[in-house]
């Protein structure tokens, strides 16, 4: 199994700021997937990552407004810039160990308001 | 791309009675079904999943079967308890696993009365 870590757990943001969260792994993973949850909703992915290469974004969500970082097999960052109160969600990061039919993990979430 | 409808989006049932969720996919290319639960202000996390070259799994009161032919799959759960309650949701890969994206359902939210 996979133990994801994630900071910080929730946050209060001003509006036009910037917030960056943090995915710890502790082992190495291949993939590693960042997801929105709007409250009361489902999840919804926003982008992967991958180490060594450019993240790669699902329709209606952009690098400028969701800029990741990989850094290595054990951590990435998803950064939610200018921020406005629609951007109010929990924010998760998901990934697994070992090949393609391992399940996946999710962090604990990040529970951000804007105001 | 994929698309995961999932029905009901409440249900209440009493103790010890079943619960039965339904998903249905569109990416005949999906190959991998995990079922997640979530309680309030808790991450996911995998209660059963199904690939595509099985049609029935079980794991103690948990049961997911799936039909290919009509892209359709379901959880049921028996002699349900009230730590049960929570939301439940289907999702479907192409790929399957930790290294392939998950399209989710909208969710169900399963209340499990004493």
């Amino acid at each position: 199994s996979a133990v994801i870590s994630q900071k910080p757990s929730r946050d209060i943001c001003q509006r036009g700021t910037s917030l960056t969260i943090q995915c710890q792994v502790d082992s190495q993973v291949t993939m590693m997937f960042w997801y929105r949850q709007q409250p009361g909703q489902s999840l919804t992915l926003i982008a992967t990552a991958n180490q060594g290469s450019e993240a790669t974004y699902e329709s209606g969500f952009v690098i400028d407004k969701f800029p990741i970082s990989r850094p290595n097999l054990t951590f990435s960052t998803l950064t939610v810039s200018n921020m406005s109160p629609e951007d109010s969600s929990i924010y998760l990061c998901s990934a697994g160990t070992g090949t393609g039919d391992t399940e996946a993990f999710f962090g604990q979430g990040t529970r951000l308001t804007v105001v | 791309g994929e698309n995961v409808e999932q029905h009901p989006s409440t249900l209440s049932v009493q103790e010890g009675d079943s619960a039965v969720i339904k998903c249905t996919y569109s990416d005949s290319a999906s190959n991998y079904f995990p079922w997640y639960k979530q309680e309030l202000g808790k991450r996911p996390q995998l209660i059963i999943d199904i690939r595509s070259n099985v049609g029935e799994k079980k794991d103690q009161r948990i049961a997911v079967t799936l039909n290919k032919t009509a892209k359709h799959f379901s959880l049921h759960i028996t002699e349900t308890q009230p730590e049960d309650s929570a939301v439940y949701f289907c999702a479907a890969s192409v790929g399957g696993g930790s290294n392939y994206k998950l399209t989710f359902g909208k969710g169900t939210l399963l209340t499990v009365n004493p």
